[in-house]
């Protein structure tokens, strides 16, 4: 089993759509979850950041983490198309250990 | 300002090759990371730099790779006697300080392809 699952998709929604979009993972040490935005033929870019348990909103993103179930996810509303990408979650149990650990990404569509 | 660089884009290489992958860091970053994306797969992580110091090289697969940050700026990835299996997309990422949790900027990525 990996450390992080990811349902890859592919998710196709229609304009306008909320998006839900979540991870599960094994390594209770995780305590930094990161969710990446990437592009087609580019590098992931860092979306939205949340450290521990809780709900972070930035505009029309939403990221929610449940320790105790270890389960994050994000929410997108009113989805556009540029919001059309895979997007990867990633997380690190901080420390000394600074490497993240990705799932595998959900690649989704946002159809006009 | 400019943001993580890679080169080559691409290399194509044979089998028992080496190769070498340059990442140019952002300015004045401390830390350096690499990691190897396969098709459909998340990054996975290969190495890190503090400065010129490599503090964790748990991902390396083998001893045929390498990672080298002399100056504490640019870093070479080198893969000896490559394999097919080595084919991937290799990602240098830089964070600013080094810190938990710390926001790190990925580059373009090199295409790696043993033929």
């Amino acid at each position: 089993q990996k450390e992080v699952e990811q349902d890859p998709g592919p998710l196709s929604v229609p304009e306008g759509a909320i998006v839900s979009l979540n991870c599960t993972y094994s390594n209770s040490a995780f305590q930094y979850f990161m969710w990446y935005r990437q592009y087609s033929r580019k590098g992931p870019e860092l979306l939205m950041y949340t450290y521990s348990s809780g709900n972070k909103e930035d505009g029309r993103f939403t990221a929610q983490v449940d320790k105790s179930s270890k389960y994050i996810s994000l929410f997108i509303r009113d989805s556009q198309p540029s919001d059309s990408a895979t997007y990867l979650c990633a997380m690190t149990s901080g420390g000394s250990n600074y490497k993240l650990t990705f799932g595998k990404g959900t690649l989704l569509t946002v159809n006009p | 300002g400019a943001g993580v660089s890679q080169s080559p884009r691409y290399k194509v290489t044979k089998r028992g090759q080496d190769v070498a992958l340059r990442c140019d860091p952002i300015s004045g970053h401390v830390s350096l990371y690499w990691y190897r994306q396969a098709l459909g797969q998340g990054p996975e992580f290969l190495t890190y730099f503090n400065y010129e110091a490599q503090q964790d090289k748990s991902g390396l697969p083998n001893d045929r790779f390498s990672a080298e940050r002399p100056e504490g700026s640019i870093s070479t990835l080198t893969i000896q006697r490559t394999e097919q299996r080595d084919s991937a997309m290799y990602r240098c990422a830089s964070s600013l300080a080094g810190l938990a949790g710390e926001t790190q900027y990925f580059g373009p990525g090199t295409r790696l392809l043993v033929l």
